[in-house]
């Protein structure tokens, strides 16, 4: 079963706005992981947040997380065209030396030239 | 440093034939990931390998479909014999730690 839940489905702004999508999960876990996907590609890992902190950035990224209200939010400043994909959340459980991942169903977001 | 490399790119196959899947993970990387992304949907771990060892093989369907990891190195995806709901796009991960890296996968259409 998928764990998180992305909102909105699907996203569509104009260059230069931000974008926000958010991220919603059951269970207890490790940490919580943003990925990216462009059509027909691979998922490429944009950020990890630990379940002890609360907000990290890296770049025009910015990801909050709320364990009480098992929430996480991605921001993308500035958006550019080339954001344009799926992003999917993903939390992360530890087994021993593994982790297991479980994603949810991605938002699409477009952005306009 | 080199990505994970899958092949074949895409397949097509009518039902009931039988199909495999290459991965070839990050130098050095012990964890290796099998996904199923139907379309529309996030990515469903199928089996996950440590070294040449199963970890987690709870999801995959045992009936038909069979993986196996040699030598903790490459690893091969089968389906034997495919239906049509197996129709997606069949991703390979590697990590050493927390964060995954993925191949572009392969696209499976079953007719």
């Amino acid at each position: 079963s998928q764990q998180g839940e992305e909102d909105p489905q699907a996203l569509s702004i104009q260059e230069g706005e931000n974008a926000t999508m958010n991220c919603s999960y059951k269970t207890s876990i490790n940490n919580l992981q943003w990925y990216r996907q462009n059509s027909g590609r691979g998922l490429v890992h944009l950020i990890l947040i630990r379940s002890n902190e609360r907000e990290k950035h890296s770049g025009r990224l910015r990801v909050t997380l709320d364990t009480s209200k098992k929430s996480s939010s991605l921001l993308i400043t500035a958006s550019r065209a080339a954001d344009t994909a799926s992003y999917f959340c993903a939390t992360a459980l530890r087994g021993g030396s593994n982790y297991k991942l479980t994603f949810g169903k991605g938002t699409l977001l477009t952005v306009n030239p | 440093e080199a990505g994970v490399a899958q092949s074949p790119r895409y397949k097509i196959i009518e039902k009931r034939q039988s199909v495999a899947f290459w991965c070839n993970p990050i130098s050095g990387h012990a964890t290796l990931y099998w996904y199923q992304q139907i379309l529309g949907q996030g990515p469903k771990l199928l089996i996950q390998f440590q070294n040449n060892g199963v970890v987690d093989d709870s999801q995959l369907p045992k009936d038909r479909f069979s993986a196996e990891r040699l030598k903790g190195v490459d690893s091969t995806l089968k389906i034997q014999p495919a239906k049509l709901e197996d129709s997606a796009v069949y991703l390979c991960a590697s990590s050493s730690d927390r964060i995954q890296f993925f191949g572009s996968g392969t696209q499976l259409s079953v007719l």
